[in-house]
């Protein structure tokens, strides 16, 4: 079935440090998600991407599209400690099912 | 708030009770989801709901679940006779027509004692 890799598991950086994480597939996707959960929370919806190769900013967060749309990748820059979660990426096949990455943890220390 | 409403945030349930919750959609979205999710887990598809029509359901949907949505526009998800290994995250979400994101809910906890 589809998998998505998502990586890294975990992340502990330093408040300020740019972060970056990534989700490749085996299969293709028409449309990349990337959400971000907190504790006892559902997950909230970060940014969408719609195109191959689209590059899309939400405030600190830059999201990219990959050309083969087999990936996409997160960049938040200057993390502040609010940004603590887990996000997760997922692809929305041609079923509209969404298919998740295990998630990132974000841990920024103080 | 308009984004998508749950109801119950939390219950918990002695083992063999039945429990059902509620998922209030955003208003002109037409299609409507149920996950589980367990701790360090992504979501899991349960079932999915094109205005009325259950048009998909998980294998993890075993014959103890059922989901309506009996005019289209609220939802409720009811669980039988329930297992210790219930206990989760219930989350729903909603979306519009076409490859457009899902909004999710801040689910329901079920804890089965």
């Amino acid at each position: 079935g589809q998998q998505l890799n998502q990586s890294p598991q975990s992340m502990f950086i330093q408040e300020g440090e740019d972060v970056s994480m990534n989700c490749t597939s085996s299969s293709i996707f028409n449309t990349w998600l990337w959400y971000k959960q907190e504790p006892g929370e559902g997950p909230v919806l970060l940014i969408a991407l719609y195109k191959a190769g689209e590059l899309t900013s939400n405030g600190r967060l830059t999201a990219q599209f990959g050309i083969t749309r087999k990936d996409s990748f997160l960049n938040i820059s200057a993390s502040i400690p609010s940004d603590v979660g887990i996000y997760f990426c997922a692809g929305l096949d041609s079923n509209y099912q969404l298919i998740w990455g295990a998630g990132t943890k974000l841990i920024i220390k103080p | 708030d308009t984004g998508v409403s749950q109801d119950p945030r939390h219950k918990i349930t002695k083992r063999g009770q039945n429990v059902t919750f509620r998922c209030d959609p955003i208003s002109e979205h037409n299609r409507l989801y149920w996950y589980r999710q367990t701790l360090g887990q992504g979501p899991e598809f349960l079932t999915y709901f094109q205005n009325e029509a259950q048009l998909e359901k998980s294998r993890l949907l075993s014959d103890r679940f059922s989901a309506e949505r009996p005019k289209g526009s609220f939802s409720t998800l009811e669980i039988q006779r329930t297992e210790q290994g219930d206990s989760a995250m219930y989350l729903c979400a909603s979306s519009p027509a076409g490859l457009a994101p899902l909004h999710f809910g801040n689910g329901t906890r079920l804890t089965v004692t």
